[in-house]
């Protein structure tokens, strides 16, 4: 089956910097990733839709200036959470659509924000 | 509004026992269903989804799900639970035609008792 990566699994920042995420298409291209975030023990939210080639469409209210999606080729879209706080502390899954009807999802990434 | 309820936060059982887990949704039209699975830590795992056809799907690890169109429900399945089930699963709905924006359900974990 499909597969797709995140890197890194976990990462612990200081407040006012700014950490990186990529998601990765392992043997598959895709056009389209998605980015979601996911609270402790609740469901995840589309934060923005990540497109080949072009800027990101961002869900509303998701401050598209803090939260840098870039997705410049068919296998990696990176996720740039910039300044972040501890607020922004979070699990962040990206998924990548395989066809029209089916995304796979990655492991996620852990962000600690002290 | 669209959305996906999923009821029940926990469920314990013990092994071995039979499981259901409930999902219901409010849509415009049939959207896509999908029921996803959730380790600690992990990114998301495809159980089983329906699309159209025969109401009764078959996924992974031993899962099934029934659409029931009268109820609006697409519940999950399976008719001897192993302690490796223990975990939180995700009920999702999507347009039909595409998996672009789907919406999950809050999570209902599964504890299993020895």
């Amino acid at each position: 089956g499909a597969v797709v990566s995140q890197h890194p699994s976990w990462v612990i920042c200081k407040s006012g910097t700014s950490v990186k995420i990529e998601c990765r298409s392992l043997d598959f291209q895709a056009t389209t990733m998605f980015w979601y975030r996911q609270f402790p023990k609740q469901s995840l939210m589309l934060m923005a839709t990540s497109n080949e080639g072009s800027k990101a469409t961002y869900e509303q209210g998701v401050e598209k200036d803090k939260f840098l999606i870039n997705h410049a080729s068919l296998t990696l879209s990176t996720l740039t959470v910039t300044s972040a706080h501890p607020e922004d502390s979070s699990f962040y899954i990206c998924s990548a659509r395989v066809r029209l009807e089916e995304q796979f999802f990655g492991p996620g990434t852990r962000l600690t924000v002290l | 509004a669209q959305s996906v309820t999923q009821p029940d936060i926990h469920i314990t059982v013990s092994e071995g026992a039979s499981l259901e887990l409930r999902c219901n949704y409010s849509y415009g039209a049939t959207p896509y269903l999908f029921w996803y699975v959730q380790s600690p830590g992990q990114g998301l795992q495809l159980l089983l989804k329906y699309f159209s056809g025969d109401t009764l799907v078959q996924g992974i690890k031993g899962f099934e799900a029934e659409f029931k169109r009268s109820q609006s429900s697409f519940n999950l399945r399976k008719p001897s639970v192993h302690w490796s089930d223990a975990a939180e699963y995700f009920c999702a709905v999507g347009p039909r035609g595409s998996s672009y924006k789907l919406i999950f359900g809050s999570g209902t974990r599964l504890l299993v008792r020895p």
